[in-house]
């Protein structure tokens, strides 16, 4: 099953970029990894995804190395509303698709 | 249009009772999950149905048994209710449940608390 890892917390200040890295070693050839964020009360909201290289969109941006075992989340100028918990999603290389989330990164942001 | 609609958004209930959760999407998707969201935030899937067919099930009780009348709904339903039920359910939807981690949409949730 591909896991994925990464830290539980991270703090932050508005105007900031934040970067937050995924580590996903059992990744399959066909998987995408995809990031969702979570507000307090809400379902996740699909932020991004990507295969490798880099993807950017309106949001954010998502670095993944050649050996793809890992991906990085960037969230360019970060504002009070950015506070949220962000996961990462790989495909289970188990046969069937399982969307399995990681245990996500509460990312606080101060004033 | 809320794309993926869950009712009741809270469900307060007794131990041993049974209750049902309903979804609903309509973004003509043909894969719809249901996830549990614990106290510790973990989101886990629990169930997945393709065009009304069970494609996951994970180790969950079989207290608890999904229904899919169509593509469009997957309702929940969990019998003998125990205190560790309690937690956040979420409704999903996706394009495919095949490899390729298409973007799920996910409902509101429905908080459950079993007292």
């Amino acid at each position: 099953l591909a896991k994925t890892t990464q830290p539980i917390s991270m703090d932050s200040y508005e105007g900031q970029e934040v970067n937050i890295t995924c580590s996903h070693n059992n990744i399959a050839t066909n998987d995408y990894i995809t990031w969702y964020q979570q507000f307090p009360s809400q379902g996740p909201r699909f932020i991004i995804q990507g295969y490798k290289t880099k993807v950017t969109n309106e949001v954010a941006s998502l670095f993944i190395p050649a050996d793809r075992k890992s991906s990085t989340l960037s969230l360019p100028r970060v504002s009070l509303s950015d506070t949220a918990v962000y996961y990462c999603l790989v495909g289970d290389s188990g046969g069937s698709y399982i969307p399995t989330f990681g245990r996500g990164t509460s990312l606080i942001v101060h004033p | 249009d809320t794309a993926v609609s869950q009712t009741p958004k809270y469900l307060v209930t007794q131990m041993g009772n049974d209750k049902s959760i309903k979804c609903e999407q309509n973004l003509g998707h043909d894969t719809m999950y249901w996830y549990k969201q614990d106290s510790k935030k973990f989101l886990k899937i629990m169930f997945s149905y393709n065009n009304k067919e069970l494609i996951i099930n994970e180790t969950v009780p079989n207290r608890f048994s999904p229904k899919s009348p169509d593509k469009a709904h997957l309702n929940l339903h969990i019998n003998s209710l125990e205190l560790g039920d309690s937690a956040v359910y979420f409704c999903a939807s996706s394009e495919t449940g095949g490899r390729r981690n298409t973007e799920a949409f996910f409902g509101q949730g429905t908080r459950l608390t079993v007292v």
